[in-house]
Order: C-alpha cells, then sequence, then structure tokens
C-alpha cells in the first residue's frame, strides 16, 4: 500500500533549467508535506515543507506547490545547479494522527547536467 | 556532535547471527525514528519514539526486529537471527517537532 509515490525514478535536467519533481498521494488525511534531498552515503536532509492550509510555500531557488484536490504535490528547483544533483524524496504526515509518522515516496534521482 | 550519530557505519554479518545498530539523536529531540531503504527502494518507516516509548511499531516487519531507547536519547535497532532480505540501509531521524526529522548518515547492513 503505498500511500505517497513518485512515479518517476530519474530526471535530467540542463543545468539553469527549472527541475520539477512530482510526487502523488492517496491518503486524504495527510496534511503536511516535506522534501528531502539525499546525497550518496549520506542521510536525507530536510529541504522544503509545506502545510494543506497553503497551495504554495517558496524558499530560494525551491518552490513546492500543492493541490489538494488531485492529491498532488510539485517541488520546482530553478535554476538547476549541478549540486542539486541527489534523490529527492516527497514525504506526508498527519498532524493530527499524533503519530508523526513520515510517510516516503520512492525517491527521485535528480541529474543536472553541466 | 551537533548531528544524528549512527554507529556502525557499515556492518556485514553472517546470516544467522544478531546485530544491533546504534543511533545517537540530536540532544535535546524528543522523537526518534528508524527507517530503512532496501536497494532501489524508498524509505520504509520501522519505529517511532517519543521519550522512551514506542508509540508506533507498526513498522516492524518481524518478530525478529525489536528497538529500545533509553533515558531519552540513545536508540538500539536489534535485528536477531538476520537474513538477507535484511540487507539494506538503516537510517535514525530525531526531531524536535512533528513535522521535521533529522537523519543520520545511516549503518548499511550486508547480511552474506
Amino acid at each position: 500500500d503505498q500511500q505517497v509515490k513518485q512515479n518517476s525514478p530519474s530526471l535530467s535536467v540542463q543545468e539553469g533549467r527549472i527541475s520539477i519533481l512530482n510526487c502523488d498521494y492517496t491518503n486524504s488525511m495527510f496534511d503536511y508535506f516535506l522534501w528531502y534531498k539525499k546525497y550518496p552515503a549520506e542521510g536525507p536532509t530536510f529541504l522544503i515543507s509545506i502545510s494543506s492550509i497553503k497551495d504554495k510555500n517558496e524558499d530560494g531557488r525551491f518552490t513546492v506547490f500543492l493541490n489538494k484536490s488531485a492529491k498532488h504535490l510539485s517541488l520546482h528547483i530553478v535554476p538547476s545547479q549541478p549540486g542539486d544533483s541527489a534523490v529527492y524524496f516527497c514525504a506526508a504526515t498527519d498532524q493530527a494522527q499524533g503519530a508523526q509518522k513520515l510517510v516516503f515516496g520512492q525517491g527521485t534521482r535528480l541529474t543536472i547536467n553541466p | 556532535g551537533a548531528g544524528v550519530s549512527q554507529s556502525p557505519s557499515n556492518k556485514v554479518t553472517e546470516k544467522g547471527k544478531d546485530v544491533e545498530l546504534r543511533c545517537d539523536p540530536i540532544s535535546g529531540h524528543t522523537a526518534l525514528y528508524w527507517y530503512r531503504q532496501s536497494l532501489g527502494q524508498g524509505l520504509e518507516f520501522l519505529i517511532y519514539f517519543q521519550g522512551n516509548s514506542a508509540p508506533d511499531k507498526s513498522g516492524l516487519p518481524s518478530d525478529r526486529f525489536s528497538a529500545e531507547r533509553t533515558g531519552g536519547s540513545v536508540s538500539t535497532l536489534t535485528i536477531q537471527r538476520t537474513q538477507q532480505e535484511d540487507s539494506a540501509v538503516y537510517l535514525c531521524a530525531s526531531s524536535p517537532n512533528p513535522f521535521e526529522a533529522f537523519f543520520g548518515q545511516g549503518t548499511r547492513l550486508t547480511v552474506v
């Protein structure tokens, strides 16, 4: 039962262009969403998050968009840089449940080509 | 240290042996999580601690897996009678709030 899905295992983007990473979820109780970035041999690091009361959150080059009706969120990176090459994980949680369990997607490997 | 520390970073063990993986969370973080990432897979939730208690053990894949946390700090994940399918990177994370987890570098477990 994959509650959080990242359907693209990999994505290749040219440096300077926009990278768009997508994530879909099935659990309508999820109300907080996060993106994590993972380099090889390191643990994931928090990148950006969004609450379900918003539809957009921006932090520098990173913007997360949430479409609740479609149960879809996306991460935009503009402009893309070689250092952005990593695996990106989408995660979701249900704040009210209190379990504070983050449910992760399978990850998307982003490669930025110079 | 400032971050979540996990040890060992790599562990190779023979099938059937027991292993213990250790996690030192960030000081003051009350929540602690264990996840694992098998080859080509996403992050699979194993167990969550709030303080020393584990309100959610739903992700532990079998009764060979157990975890404890003492003093609201260090946690140990124990896998008994390891199997080859247990091979994965085991990630620990701690959190100061419900919405964000800080991960360690992981322990790569290889069962041969």
